[in-house]
C-alpha cells in the first residue's frame, strides 16, 4: 500500500491527452513539492517534472505538472506510442520523514 | 554529462549483508547535491532507501534504518550501500541517483543509474 495514491492504469489514443492523478495528505503533497518520473519498460526511472510543475532540460512541453491542495496531476498531450510507460509521483512526507512514491500508473497508448 | 553506475554482487544469501557501490562520473560528489539509493522489487513500485551528502550527512527511510548504512568516498567519487540481515523481501532492482533537495520540502532524483538486480536466495 503506497502512501501516495495513483490509478493503476490509464489509456488514450495517439494524439490525445491524458492526465494521471496523485493523491496524498497534508504532511506530504499538501506541504511539499511533487516530482514525476517516467519509467519505460526495462529501464531506470527518468525525471519528468520537479517542483510541482517544472520540466528538466530536454523534457518536451507535452508534459506538464500541477498541484492543488493534497493532489497533484501529470498531464501529457499529443500522446505517442513512445510514451507507453509507468509513471510515478513522489514527494517528501514530513510526518514519516521519508521520501514517498505513488504506486505507479501504467499508460497505454491504444 | 553526469553518469551513475551501480556495481556489486547480484546474488546474496539470506541473513547476509548486501553491498553495492555507485560510481559517479562527469561530476564531483564534493561539488554538492545529495546522493541516494532507491529500490524496486519485481513488478512493484519505487521505495526510497536513503540519501547521503559529501560531508557524510545521511537520511534513511525509517522502515529500513536499522539495517541500512550509506557511506561516501569522495576520493573515489563513489558512494555505497550496505543492507544487513537480508531476506527474500529485499530482492529488487537497486538504483543509485543524484538527489536535489535545496529545501526540506523539495526532494527529487534528477539523474539515475541504470540499476542493478540483487536476488536474495540460498
Amino acid at each position: 500500500q503506497s502512501v501516495l495514491t495513483q490509478p493503476p492504469s490509464v489509456s488514450a489514443a495517439p494524439g490525445q491527452k491524458v492526465t494521471i492523478s496523485c493523491s496524498g495528505i497534508s504532511s506530504n503533497i499538501g506541504n511539499n513539492f511533487v516530482s514525476w518520473y517516467q519509467q519505460l519498460p526495462g529501464t531506470a526511472p527518468k525525471l519528468l517534472i520537479y517542483d510541482n510543475n517544472k520540466r528538466p532540460s530536454g523534457i518536451p512541453d507535452r508534459f506538464s505538472g500541477s498541484k492543488s491542495g493534497t493532489s497533484a496531476t501529470l498531464g501529457i498531450t499529443g500522446l505517442q506510442t513512445g510514451d507507453e510507460a509507468d509513471y510515478y509521483c513522489g514527494t517528501w512526507d514530513s510526518s514519516l520523514s521519508t521520501l514517498v512514491f505513488g504506486g505507479g500508473t501504467k499508460l497505454t497508448v491504444l | 554529462q553526469v553518469q551513475l553506475q551501480e556495481s556489486g554482487p547480484g546474488l546474496v544469501k539470506p541473513s547476509e549483508t548486501l553491498s553495492l557501490t555507485c560510481t559517479v562520473s562527469g561530476y564531483s560528489i564534493r561539488s554538492g547535491y545529495y546522493w541516494g539509493w532507491i529500490r524496486q522489487p519485481p513488478g512493484k513500485g519505487l521505495e526510497w532507501i536513503g540519501n547521503i551528502y559529501h560531508s557524510g550527512n545521511t537520511y534513511y527511510n525509517p522502515s529500513l534504518k536499522s539495517r541500512v548504512t550509506i557511506s561516501v568516498d569522495t576520493s573515489k567519487n563513489h558512494f555505497s550501500l550496505k543492507l544487513s540481515s537480508v531476506t527474500a523481501a529485499d530482492t529488487a532492482v537497486y538504483y543509485c541517483a543524484r538527489v536535489d533537495t535545496p529545501l526540506v520540502s523539495i526532494c527529487y532524483m534528477d539523474v539515475w543509474g541504470k540499476g542493478t538486480t540483487v536476488t536474495v536466495s540460498s
